[in-house]
């Protein structure tokens, strides 16, 4: 199995400011995927990024990944309350995710 | 650890047909089940949030009447996936949610529908 492991552990920053967090993984991957997750909610997914590529965009929130690093990170710019929640990352196996295996999580706080 | 248990691993059926897939928590009760599928190479995607005794919370564009969800007990919820098409062809995986609300993952059902 997989496995990423989020870092730090947990944020907290003021709304409007960017929030960074990081993932490291072990082995060679396919894909990396960043996920949210709020209070007693499932996993929503937010944003994968495949191992030939090095960042990715979608709305306030950008993606890097260096291979050579085995690591990646999560940046969401002008953070806001309602990005408060916990998020996750997981990598890509070559064809279908057999035994997920999620870090702990980076806790982000929003504080208004 | 908790452990998390899907049925069948893996299923082949014929279009139109349906298909139920159990997802059972193994040493603890789980009042919060969820289920995900995942097409090749992508991420998992949420379809539904099953809470026992009550009535499953689709997400948008999961269509209720085609994917079934009846969360009967505390350790079972179960997935039907009604008059199957190809393009229902997935990797189905649960989750059931532990008491300090971290997310067990089940090994995942692979669905072919042909």
């Amino acid at each position: 199995s997989q496995q990423g492991e989020e870092d730090p552990q947990a944020l907290s920053i003021q709304e409007g400011e960017n929030a960074t967090m990081n993932c490291s993984y072990k082995t060679s991957i396919n894909n990396l995927q960043w996920y949210r997750q709020n209070s007693g909610r499932g996993l929503v997914h937010l944003i994968l990024i495949r191992s030939n590529e090095r960042e990715k965009h979608s709305g306030r929130l950008r993606v890097t990944l260096d291979t050579s690093k085995k690591s990646s990170s999560l940046l969401i710019t002008a953070s806001r309350a309602a990005d408060t929640a916990s998020y996750f990352c997981a990598t890509g196996p070559d064809n279908y995710g057999q035994n997920f295996v999620f870090g702990p999580g980076t806790r982000l706080s929003v504080l208004p | 650890g908790a452990v998390v248990s899907q049925h069948p691993s893996r299923v082949i059926c014929k279009s139109g047909t349906s298909v139920k897939i159990e997802c059972r928590s193994l040493d603890f009760q789980a009042t919060t089940m969820f289920w995900y599928r995942q097409f090749p190479k992508q991420s998992l995607m949420l379809m539904a949030t099953s809470n026992e005794g009550s009535k499953a919370t689709y997400e948008q564009g999961v269509e209720k009447d085609k994917f079934l969800i009846n969360h009967a007990s505390l350790t079972l919820s179960t997935l039907t996936v009604t008059s199957a098409h190809p393009e229902d062809s997935s990797f189905y995986i649960c989750s059931a949610v532990g008491q300090g609300n971290e997310q067990y993952f089940g090994p995942g059902t692979r669905l072919t529908v042909t």
